[in-house]
C-alpha cells in the first residue's frame, strides 16, 4: 500500500523554465515531508522539507508547497539547470513514529 | 567525515547463500535505517534503530535480520538469499530530531 505517490515517473524541461514535481499522500498522520535527490550510482540526498504548520517553504531556487486538505505537496525549481537533472523522492513522516515513507519517484530531465 | 559508509558496492550472489551487508556512520548519529530500492519503485524500509541495542521492523523485513551493537554500526544479514531480493539496498543514518537522513551510496545485489 504506497501511502506517498508520485504519479509522473519522468518529467522533461527546457533549461531556465521553471519545474515542477508532484507528490500526493494518504495518511493523514504525516506532519513531515521531505524531498530528495538522487542521481546515478549515489544515494539520496537531502533537498529541502517542509513542517505542516507551513503551507511553503523556500531555499533558493527550490520551493516546496504543501496543500493538507488536497494532500499534496510539489517541489518548484526555478530556473531548471542542467545539473538538476536527476531523481527526485518525496517522503513523508508521522510525529508518533521513526519511520520515512518514499514515493517512486520523478526522473527530471533538464534539457540545455 | 566519511557520512555513511556501505561495503560491498556490487555482489553477486547464489540462491540460498548468505551474506552481510555492512554499514558504518561517523557522524554519532542516533537513528539508522535499511531500505530496498527496486527498479520504478521507491525506497522500502527494512529495518531500522533508534540506538544501539535496539532495532525493529520496517515495511519489508521479511527475509533479513540486524543488529545494532555499537552507535556506529548496522549490518543487514541475508541469512538465504533469493531471487526477489535482488535490489539495491541504501543505508541511512538521522540525528534524533533533526528529520534528515544520510544516505550511503548503496550496495548493488544481484541473486541468481
Amino acid at each position: 500500500d504506497q501511502q506517498v505517490k508520485q504519479n509522473s515517473p519522468s518529467l522533461s524541461v527546457q533549461e531556465g523554465r521553471i519545474s515542477i514535481l508532484n507528490c500526493d499522500y494518504t495518511n493523514s498522520m504525516f506532519d513531515y515531508f521531505l524531498w530528495y535527490k538522487k542521481y546515478p550510482a549515489e544515494g539520496p540526498t537531502f533537498l529541502i522539507s517542509i513542517s505542516s504548520i507551513k503551507d511553503k517553504n523556500e531555499d533558493g531556487r527550490f520551493t516546496v508547497f504543501l496543500n493538507k486538505s488536497a494532500k499534496h505537496l510539489s517541489l518548484h525549481i526555478v530556473p531548471s539547470q542542467p545539473g538538476d537533472s536527476a531523481v527526485y523522492f518525496c517522503a513523508a513522516s508521522a510525529y508518533t513514529g521513526n519511520q520515512f515513507y518514499f514515493g517512486t519517484g520523478t526522473s527530471l530531465t533538464v534539457i540545455p | 567525515n566519511a557520512g555513511v559508509t556501505q561495503t560491498p558496492k556490487f555482489r553477486i550472489l547464489k540462491i540460498g547463500q548468505s551474506m552481510t551487508l555492512q554499514c558504518a556512520q561517523d557522524m554519532n548519529h542516533n537513528y539508522m535505517y535499511w531500505y530496498r530500492q527496486d527498479p520504478g519503485m521507491g525506497l522500502k524500509l527494512i529495518y531500522y534503530s533508534v540506538g544501539a541495542g535496539i532495532t525493529d521492523k520496517g515495511e519489508v523485513p521479511n527475509g533479513y535480520n540486524v543488529s545494532r551493537s555499537t552507535t556506529e554500526d548496522f549490518p543487514l544479514r541475508l541469512e538465504l538469499a533469493a531471487p526477489s531480493q535482488t535490489s539495491v539496498y541504501f543505508c541511512a543514518s538521522m540525528l534524533a530530531g533533526s528529520e534528515t537522513q544520510y544516505f550511503g551510496p548503496g550496495t548493488r545485489l544481484l541473486v541468481l
